[in-house]
């Protein structure tokens, strides 16, 4: 399966936006990107999730590079709650429908 | 609202006990998935089923079991408990695609001492 390469941590600033990357060099034509997230003492929780083009839904933005070898996550006002381990993952649409998760992203907002 | 439960949600036990840790969903998903997670590490795939009858094993399968005997439930059992395996559990369930999301329990949190 195609890998993922994600920063270790991040800081960011309440209110303020933030730009979480994902490096996929591997990909193939039939990944989805998905990104998951986690808060603390809870289960992931899906977020968002793309194949070519850009995504908007209620709790963020997906940004995909034009040849899909990276993205990024964008939450476009941080607050304190969304303080938490973020997952990028790939998905083959024609394969397993598991995840394996990688290490993730902690993001850590700062009041 | 249909949901994904799992019970209990702390749970302590002896070595070499057997223990189950149970998942239940109503959202009649056919994929169903067990994870583990250690402090300070991702998660883990541990089993998974992709509908009645099946189970496959996931990345650290050893120690553990289930069964599928029907859409709702994916109990997890621990034949012979082991302090390693004190651990933070998660089920999780999805429809069938891998474009499709899945859905996490609140998590099992077992101590075996």
């Amino acid at each position: 399966d195609a890998k993922t390469t994600q920063p270790n941590s991040m800081e960011s600033n309440e209110e303020e936006p933030v730009h979480l990357p994902c490096n996929h060099s591997t990909i193939s034509g039939t990944d989805y990107i998905h990104w998951y997230r986690q808060l603390p003492s809870q289960g992931p929780e899906y977020v968002i999730h793309g194949l070519t083009s850009n995504v908007n839904n209620r709790m963020a933005s997906l940004a995909i590079a034009e040849d899909r070898k990276s993205s990024t996550l964008i939450l476009h006002r941080a607050t304190l709650r969304d303080a938490a381990v973020y997952y990028c993952i790939l998905r083959d649409k024609g394969r397993d429908d598991k995840i394996i998760f990688g290490k993730g992203t902690r993001l850590h907002i700062l009041p | 609202d249909a949901e994904i439960t799992q019970s209990p949600r702390h749970k302590i036990t002896e070595t070499g006990r057997q223990v189950t840790l149970a998942c239940h969903q109503t959202w009649n998903h056919n994929n169903m998935f067990w994870y583990r997670q250690d402090l300070g590490h991702g998660l883990r795939l541990i089993h998974y089923s992709y509908g009645v009858q099946d189970t496959n094993k996931g990345e650290v399968s050893d120690g553990y079991s289930v069964s599928r005997s029907n859409t709702e439930d994916l109990p997890l059992t621990l034949e012979s408990a082991a302090s390693s395996q004190t651990s933070v559990y998660f089920c999780a369930s999805s429809e069938r695609g891998a474009y499709n999301e899945q859905f996490f329990g609140p998590g099992t949190r077992l101590t075996v001492l």
